[in-house]
């Protein structure tokens, strides 16, 4: 099945810090997801981007899907941005959905 | 957006009995939901897919006889956990998706503690 790796696995910012995360996977996909769990445990769509770049207030992704990776940026970050960030990927629409490891982002104050 | 409902939130059962979980799709109708289990620190595993009207297709090494899935309605699917035990004990968190759309909308999650 697909394997899809997350970077970094934790990371912690200064609020109004910039951060890229990053996420691989190792064979071709139509569908990726980004979502944000919060420490509440909540899971929130942040990007549904199997291909190209979309932006969303501070929050923009890039999926390169030639090269099987997708980036999400986060630009000035603040501390409700903390919580896990994860990628999902499957290879069709019919497939299973595989969760990446997700990266557990701290943004203090 | 699409809208998720999971109940209860938070359940403490004591080991040997049933508990069920309901997850409801509130805005939209859910053709497909999804239940996965994540334990702390970790990922979300699928546990199941169940389809409006068909038996849920269960991931390999989830009891199906323990974790019974019910989609009965298209926005309405149940996870009843049989005879739970301690390692039972888990975030649970449905997942749900209309028909043609890929993006999967997921519910708040339900925290098992078994005693």
């Amino acid at each position: 099945g697909i394997q899809v790796e997350q970077s970094p696995p934790d990371l912690i910012l200064q609020e109004g810090a910039n951060s890229t995360l990053r996420c691989n996977f190792s064979d071709s996909v139509n569908n990726l997801q980004w979502f944000h769990q919060n420490p509440w445990g909540q899971l929130i769509n942040l990007f549904y981007i199997p291909s190209g770049t979309k932006q969303n207030g501070r929050l923009s992704a890039t999926t390169v899907a030639t090269e099987r990776y997708s980036l999400l940026y986060i630009s000035s970050s603040q501390t409700t941005d903390s919580g896990v960030y994860f990628c999902a990927v499957s290879k069709t629409s019919y497939d299973k959905v595989i969760f990446g490891p997700g990266t557990s982002l701290s943004v203090i104050p | 957006g699409a809208v998720v409902s999971q109940h209860p939130s938070r359940v403490i059962c004591k080991s040997g009995t049933s508990v069920k979980i309901e997850c409801r799709s509130l805005d939209f109708q859910a053709t497909t939901m999804f239940w996965y289990r994540q334990f702390p620190k970790q990922s979300l595993m699928l546990m199941a897919t169940s389809n409006e009207g068909s038996k849920a297709t269960y991931e390999q090494g989830v009891e199906k006889d323990k974790f019974l899935i019910n989609h009965a309605s298209l926005t309405l699917s149940t996870l009843t956990v049989t005879s739970a035990h301690p390692e039972d004990s888990s975030f649970y968190i449905c997942s749900a998706r209309g028909n043609g759309i890929y993006e999967q909308y997921f519910g708040p999650g339900t925290r098992l503690t078994v005693t």
